[in-house]
């Protein structure tokens, strides 16, 4: 099954708390998990992504932490700010007819208010 | 370092007529991916290139989508007869590793 399920859909978070995004998937033929911030008007940006020997990964505010046992990932986002107000949308990568190739969730709307 | 570059930017067609969009990657990728955004069924893969070659279109709606890559440095997508469903924001990706994809700005479409 190639499908990678985001939630929420849409999150409001106050200047300073901490955003999470929670993805999950049935494939273990995933082999990376990339996670996408998308402002209106651009194209998606790479942001963080982790493979699945790892529990943890940090980079600045941002941390992806991941649970393969339960085949599940979330993106957390520490003192959130109002430029971090955008679409976030995880990803999982597989190898298909040789190549890789990145499945989608669906995204979350992220607003951090001030 | 320039980015993934598309064109154009935004386009505005009539139901019928033929619309191509472009693309040109990143440098010294070797992977190249068509996707198409709207609100209803998010971010859809189209098709994708390595080392120019079509590997897999199953993504592409219709028959009336068709892309190609004639070289490293440039790619079509082309819808002929464009619908209104059509109307979308579509992107090409590049990547050398085929895992770090780098997106274009898009290309908003609207078909009347």
């Amino acid at each position: 099954q190639q499908q990678v399920k985001q939630s929420p859909q849409s999150l409001i978070v106050q200047k300073g708390g901490i955003s999470i995004i929670n993805c999950a998937y049935e494939n273990t033929a995933f082999d990376y998990f990339p996670w996408y911030q998308q402002f209106p008007g651009k194209g998606p940006a790479l942001l963080i992504a982790i493979r699945p020997d790892v529990s943890e990964k940090k980079e600045g505010r941002f941390t992806i932490s991941f649970n393969k046992s339960a085949k599940q990932f979330s993106l957390h986002i520490m003192d959130s700010q109002p430029g971090d107000s955008a679409t976030y949308f995880c990803a999982a990568s597989i190898r298909d007819t040789g190549f890789q190739k990145l499945v989608f969730g669906t995204g979350t709307r992220l607003l951090v208010s001030p | 370092d320039a980015g993934v570059i598309q064109s154009p930017r935004h386009e505005v067609t009539e139901m019928g007529q033929e619309v191509t969009l472009r693309c040109k990657p990143i440098s010294g990728h070797n992977s190249l991916f068509w996707y198409r955004q709207t609100m209803m069924r998010g971010l859809e893969l189209l098709i994708y290139f390595n080392n120019n070659v079509p590997i897999d279109d199953s993504g592409m709606p219709e028959d009336r989508f068709s892309a190609k890559m004639p070289n490293a440095s440039f790619s079509t997508l082309k819808i002929q007869p464009s619908e209104p469903r059509d109307s979308a924001v579509y992107f090409c990706a590049s990547s050398e590793t085929g895992y770090e994809q780098y997106f274009g700005p898009g290309t908003r479409l609207t078909v009347t």
